[in-house]
């Protein structure tokens, strides 16, 4: 149980474009969802917090123009890099809390890679 | 604002061995404590969690990771490890029982020798 999805699992796009990646909780339901960041060999840094039904919250100096986040459903929470540019290549990994429960283990994404030509 | 170190970038370990994994947390409060696996291809997966009671904490795997609250450490450890346990940890602190979102470290790239 408390499988997280992602799709794609690597994209390549050309500098300017959107590209939308999407984050599925596939056996629960998440009402807060989260949104890493991840350099290679560096660590995951926080990007904003999901909630569904409501607009997400963006971690300081995360551009939210920049960084869509749509969180429509319990089950799935996308997020639209918009204006792709070289420097936003990365692993974007997300991660989902089970509703309800009492601790807020997260349960994460196999992540998605981003290269931006 | 948290913060977590894991003062070691690599550690080269003979299969058999045993291993510590160490990290380090600054919180005001009382944290909320994890530790993580990552493998190639692999999403991150929860080795054991830390939220309040007794100080040594089980996980899967034969891990397990102590809490000193003297020391704000919370290291990993596991009695003898196997190949398979090559992979990058990670060791977070979350805020409000981890129903935020986690703050890492930069990560402990885990060799194992055969």
């Amino acid at each position: 149980g408390a499988v997280v999805s992602q799709h794609p699992s690597w994209v390549i796009c050309k500098s300017g474009t959107s590209v939308k990646i999407e984050c599925r909780s596939l056996d629960f339901q998440a009402t807060t969802m989260f949104w890493y960041r991840q350099f290679p060999k560096q660590s995951l840094m926080l990007m904003a917090t999901s909630n569904e039904g409501s607009k997400a919250t963006y971690e300081q100096g995360v551009e939210k123009d920049k960084f869509l986040i749509n969180h429509a459903s319990l089950t799935l929470s996308t997020l639209t890099v918009t204006s792709a540019h070289p420097e936003d290549s990365s692993f974007y990994i997300c991660s989902a809390r089970v509703a309800g429960a009492s601790h807020g283990e997260q349960f994460f994404g196999p992540g998605t890679r981003l290269t931006v030509l | 604002a948290q913060s977590v170190t894991q003062p070691d970038i690599h550690i080269t370990v003979s299969e058999g061995a045993s291993l510590e994994l160490r990290c380090n947390y600054s919180y005001g409060a009382t944290p909320y404590l994890f530790w993580y696996v990552q493998s190639p291809g692999q999403g991150l997966q929860l080795l054991l969690k830390y939220f309040s009671g007794d100080t040594l904490v089980q996980g899967i795997k034969g891990f397990e990771a102590e809490f000193k609250r003297s020391q704000s450490s919370f290291n990993l450890r596991k009695p003898s490890v196997h190949w398979s346990d090559a992979a990058e940890y990670f060791c977070a602190v979350g805020r409000l029982g981890g129903a935020d979102g986690l703050t890492f470290g930069k990560g402990t790239h885990l060799i194992i020798q055969p």
